[in-house]
């Protein structure tokens, strides 16, 4: 079936440093990938998406970059920040197609101070 | 979390006892859905609907039920059945030709 994976498990980097974050997903018929960002005891909040027809979007600290031949997309985060530690999870879906979302199994960010 | 609210924050349960947690949204959104998240795992699937009155099995469906009565309504009951309750529970939404599901606060549910 759809699979999304997604590396490293955990992830720790010095305050400033960057942070890349990367999924392959399996669905060809995906063509929606957004990101997630969830905090100890709260509810995922999405931080960025990128679409099928885009090969990278920025907003300001976060980009995401999409190899839909290779069917990859990473997540970069740059001048990471303390309260940048959180569990990321990336995640793929046919878009306006279809109403299921796979998500990867997350990574957990540390920035230390 | 946003116009997805969530309720109980935490719940318990005791053997052999029905729990139903609440999931309420106003984003006037056709499909919701409902995960479960394990310490340290990602989102397993238990129940989604596309429109009122209709929803569909996930991925973990065994020992869940949900009703979808009203359109900003869905919630979800955890039966005796299921063995292993413990859990956070979120619940999500997505507005018909939308693409991204926004999630509520979630539920913790615990066992006593």
């Amino acid at each position: 079936g759809e699979n999304v994976e997604q590396h490293p498990s955990t992830l720790s980097v010095q305050e400033g440093d960057s942070a890349v974050i990367k999924c392959t997903y399996s669905d060809s018929a995906s063509n929606y990938f957004p990101w997630y960002k969830q905090e100890l005891g709260k509810g995922p909040q999405l931080i960025i998406d990128i679409r099928s027809n885009v090969g990278e979007k920025k907003d300001q600290r976060i980009a995401v970059t999409l190899n839909k031949t290779a069917k990859h997309f990473s997540l970069h985060i740059t001048e990471t920040q303390p309260e940048d530690s959180a569990v990321y999870f990336c995640a793929a879906s046919p878009g306006t197609g279809g109403f299921k979302t796979i998500f990867g199994a997350g990574t957990r960010l540390f920035v230390k101070a | 979390d946003g116009g997805i609210t969530q309720s109980p924050k935490y719940l318990f349960r005791k053997e052999g006892q029905n729990v139903t947690l609440s999931c309420e949204q106003n984003l006037n959104h056709d499909a919701m859905y409902w995960y479960r998240q394990d310490p340290g795992q990602g989102l397993r699937l238990i129940y989604y609907s596309q429109i009122v009155n209709d929803f569909q099995k996930g991925d973990i469906a065994e020992g869940y039920s949900v009703s979808r009565e009203k359109k900003e309504s869905f919630p979800l009951t955890v039966t005796s059945a299921q063995k292993n309750p413990t859990a956070f529970y979120l619940c999500a939404s997505r507005g018909l030709g939308g693409e991204t599901q926004y999630f509520g606060p979630g539920t913790r549910l615990l066992v006593l």
